[in-house]
């Protein structure tokens, strides 16, 4: 079947240290893969996606990378801040295309000054 | 353009009673989906509909749960007879089109089942 599994959390760093949320998922044929955002109170918001094997997805400065070899899609930070504390959800749609969304159980980053 | 919108915001019922839990989608699209999200546990798929038509409901309980979507008006998430293991965050996302896969999610609605 298909899955998604993520670090657990929370992932606490100071301001301009550099993130990685490791992700990694389980499907049959060629998901897309998707990382969205959750901020307090609000609801999930697209942060990037990849929709093919070797596809780098980017945005405000994250960056991740669709690796089927190793079934992972790793998300990469180089400076973040505090403004980026937040839980962050992995998740692919599966090549069915039945349009639903998998999600990993999300990862909570904290970020200090 | 507004996105998508979710009303109740936050709805308390006791158990035993309905919920009702509205999702208006983004102007334009014509995709509903909806989520379930329980406590210290990742958005679990329920049911994905088009105008009037549920397309895949794989992930719905069998009972006391159902959805629509009308040609007019919004989507919405019905649980009857609610109980405690109901309290979650039900989020609704909308997409224009299927194929792009994007999805575009509301702020939820947060149900408290005493």
């Amino acid at each position: 079947g298909n899955s998604v599994t993520q670090m657990e959390g929370p992932v606490t760093l100071s301001e301009e240290a550099f993130l990685t949320i490791n992700c990694t998922y389980t499907a049959t044929g060629y998901p897309s893969l998707f990382w969205y955002v959750q901020y307090p109170g609000e609801g999930l918001q697209l942060l990037l996606k990849a929709t093919k094997a070797d596809d780098k997805g980017s945005n405000k400065g994250f960056e991740a990378t669709y690796r089927k070899e190793t079934t992972s899609f790793h998300l990469e930070k180089g400076s973040v801040q505090v403004s980026d504390s937040a839980v962050y959800f992995c998740a692919l749609s599966p090549s069915s295309n039945t349009g639903k969304l998998i999600f990993g159980q999300g990862t909570t980053l904290q970020v200090k000054p | 353009n507004a996105g998508v919108m979710q009303n109740p915001r936050h709805l308390v019922r006791r158990r035993g009673q309905e919920a009702r839990l509205r999702c208006s989608p983004m102007k334009g699209h014509s995709h509903v989906y909806w989520y379930r999200q329980l406590p210290e546990e990742g958005l679990k798929f329920m049911v994905y509909l088009q105008k009037e038509n549920i397309i895949d409901e794989s992930g719905m309980p069998k009972e006391r749960f159902s959805a629509e979507f009308p040609k007019e008006g919004p989507s919405i998430l019905r649980i009857q007879q609610v109980v405690r293991g109901d309290s979650a965050a039900y989020f609704c996302a909308s997409s224009g089109d299927q194929g792009t896969h994007e999805q575009y999610f509301g702020p939820g609605t947060r149900l408290t089942v005493t």
